[in-house]
């Protein structure tokens, strides 16, 4: 079964600073993967998305991913850090095989808080 | 990307009651899921809503416990019944648009 693994629950970086945000999945076929962000009593923003091609994505807010398939990962990363990052960010997968499903499976989530 | 309206935004409910939350979308689209987001957690499927069908519920969700209406292909409901305080959370309703998917701003829960 398919299954999404966030190993850092809560990151605390400096404003300025870079961020590099873990993500596992556990997938049979070419996964589709997001990237949320929830900030406090916010609905899901999506960052970005990868489903094929250039394994380096490219998302809104100066974040970036990237795909590797031979570590089962796609790391969310951001060169530099604003105050107004910190929120909860959650990886996720489609359900569908092969396909989009049309829904997801989300990681726990890691909180993010930023110091001045 | 589509644009959901969600709500109520919050409410705070007696246990033994129910509570409907709506989900409004501007564009007509096939499927809509809704979500439950407990406390410190992740997010969880609760059913797929597709119109004109029963709803498909995941494994530990019950249409007793959670009927879903998709009367349209914009609007679906989702109604929380005899609820007790386990059902504190945050309920999100998505729908998938040429891969992008859309999440309503939520409705968060409090049952006492």
């Amino acid at each position: 079964a398919q299954s999404v693994t966030q190993p850092d629950i809560h990151i605390t970086v400096s404003e300025g600073a870079s961020l590099e945000l873990r993500c596992n999945y556990s997938y049979g076929a070419t996964p589709y993967l997001f990237w949320y962000v929830q900030s406090p009593g916010q609905g899901l923003q999506l960052l970005l998305k990868y489903f094929s091609g250039d394994t380096l994505v490219q998302g809104i807010k100066g974040f970036e991913a990237e795909f590797k398939r031979s570590q089962s990962s796609f790391n969310l990363r951001k060169p530099s850090v604003h105050w107004s990052d910190a929120a909860e960010y959650f990886c996720a997968v489609d359900r569908g095989d092969g396909g989009s499903q049309g829904n997801l499976i989300f990681g726990k989530g890691t909180k993010l808080s930023v110091k001045p | 990307s589509a644009v959901i309206s969600q709500k109520p935004s919050r409410d705070i409910c007696q246990r033994g009651t129910s509570l409907t939350i709506q989900c409004q979308v501007d564009s007509q689209v096939t499927m809509m899921f809704w979500y439950r987001q407990q406390p410190g957690q992740s997010l969880t499927l609760i059913a797929t809503a597709n119109q004109g069908s029963e709803a498909t519920y995941e494994s530990g969700f019950v249409i007793d416990k959670f009927p879903i209406s998709r009367p349209n292909l914009t609007f679906s409901t989702l109604t929380v019944s005899n609820m007790s305080p386990e059902d504190s959370s945050i309920y999100l309703c998505s729908v998938e648009v040429n891969y992008g998917y859309t999440f309503g701003s939520g409705t968060r829960l409090t049952v006492v």
